[in-house]
């Protein structure tokens, strides 16, 4: 069975300065990873995700994430942080072939961004 | 377009009442899935219905249950209500079911508090 760990529950920083997530998974088959952001009071959004290709997926706010196959890892990475960025963010992954294609999260990380 | 919408937003219960949540998805998803989100931890999923049949079901007890409607709005149902039943309850939509790279939107959720 797939699962994901999320090694930091809280991470502060200053803004403008650089920031990593980190999230690791398990599995035994082929996965799809994501990630998500929850700003207070809301749903989920995704951010970005990594199916196929490109180890390599960016989002549009530069955010990006790098999948690891051998470290199990999918790492959240943005070279300089914005107030805005303050969020709980969330890692999923989901297994194939034979998986249920249902997204497993992670216990989230809380990003807090300091001016 | 209007998002997944999910009411009510906030809801308060008695120990051993029952609640009734109600979701509607994005227009023209026909996949609907249910989760619960404990203060302080990441989405566990509950239900994934697709075209009025359960796709899917996580490690909850009998006291909850779903369904899907023609229009593929959806309702959960918790019967016998506990303390720790106490949550964020996420509603997410998506166009299919069975793709991963069918992501999930989700609406802003309910929040019950059970006293």
């Amino acid at each position: 069975a797939q699962s994901v760990t999320q090694l930091d529950s809280q991470v502060p920083v200053f803004e403008e300065a650089p920031v990593e997530l980190r999230c690791n998974y398990s599995s035994s088959v082929s996965v799809y990873l994501f990630w998500y952001v929850q700003y207070p009071n809301q749903g989920l959004q995704l951010l970005l995700k990594y199916l196929s290709g490109s180890t390599l997926v960016e989002s549009i706010n530069g955010f990006e994430a790098e999948f690891n196959k051998s470290q199990t890892s999918f790492h959240l990475r943005k070279p300089s942080v914005h107030i805005s960025d303050t969020a709980e963010y969330f890692c999923a992954v989901s297994e194939y072939p034979g998986g249920s294609y249902i997204p497993t999260f992670g216990r989230g990380t809380s990003l807090i961004v300091h001016p | 377009d209007a998002g997944v919408t999910q009411s009510p937003t906030h809801l308060i219960k008695t120990r051993g009442q029952q609640v009734t949540l109600r979701c509607s998805p994005i227009s023209g998803h026909k996949s609907v899935s249910w989760y619960q989100q404990v203060l302080g931890q990441g989405p566990q999923f509950i239900f994934q219905y697709y075209e009025k049949e359960e796709r899917g079901r996580g490690n909850f007890p009998d006291r909850f249950s779903a369904r899907q409607f023609p229009n593929y709005s959806s309702e959960l149902n918790v019967n016998a209500l506990l303390l720790g039943d106490s949550a964020l309850y996420l509603c997410a939509s998506s166009l299919s079911w069975g793709h991963s790279n069918s992501p999930l939107h989700f609406g802003n959720g309910t929040r019950l508090t059970v006293t």
